[in-house]
């Protein structure tokens, strides 16, 4: 089983749209979860960190779930500027390497 | 607000040459690493240096790679001899005592 599994889409919605990410991962001890989002041929830059109890920023919700080592991302209200790949990331048990899942593209669409 | 930078954008070499990527850190980070993405893939962990010395490594940082911190800003991924499978996006990252980490923008290494 791969350390992090993303279903790689593309997920192509018109603007407005609700779309969701999951992601699993395998190390059950892995300690810190995250989304980064990735423009193409730029660098990841971190959208939010994923906590147990679940969080939201705006119109972005991630949520944790430790005992199914499953991480989803909620986006509601699609704009054309959310058109990137989303990135599920999280930090292992031991050290502070940030393993990375290959990503999830999404397309926004007017 | 403060960024990681990295020199240059783009380096082209020929197979079997050594190149030296750069990068300065966010000021204040204590702990910095380096990426790779080659095209279509994931990014990948390579190294990560705290207080002067490598203090985690993946099974891609072989003898081929080396890093340094060679003054008080700057932070170098050298590459020796390199080879045709060297070429990707080699991204730069720093973090404070907290866990998140920031991305230079990259610099493309394309072995010819």
């Amino acid at each position: 089983r791969k350390e992090v599994e993303q279903d790689p889409g593309p997920f192509n919605v018109p603007e407005g749209a609700t779309v969701a990410f999951n992601c699993t991962y395998s190390n059950s001890a892995s300690q810190s979860f995250f989304w980064y989002r990735q423009d193409c041929r730029k660098e990841p830059k971190l959208l939010m960190s994923v906590y147990s109890s679940g969080n939201e920023d705006g119109r972005f919700t991630a949520q944790l779930n430790r005992a199914s080592q499953y991480i989803s991302l909620l986006i509601r209200d699609s704009k054309l500027s959310d058109s990137a790949t989303y990135l599920c990331v999280l930090r292992g048990q031991a050290g502070t390497a940030l393993i990375f899942g290959k990503g999830t593209t999404l397309s926004v669409s007017s | 607000e403060p960024e990681v930078t990295q020199t240059p954008s783009h380096q082209v070499t020929q197979m079997g040459q050594e190149v030296i990527l750069r990068c300065v850190p966010i000021s204040n980070h204590l702990y910095f690493y380096w990426y790779r993405q080659i095209l279509g893939q994931k990014v990948e962990f390579l190294v990560s240096f705290y207080n002067n010395e490598i203090s985690e490594k993946s099974e891609i940082f072989d003898d081929q790679f080396s890093v340094e911190r060679p003054d008080g800003s700057n932070f170098t991924l050298k590459i020796r001899s390199t080879k045709l499978e060297d070429s990707a996006m080699y991204f730069c990252a720093s973090r404070p005592q907290a866990d998140t980490q920031y991305f230079g923008p990259g610099t493309r290494l394309t072995v010819l």
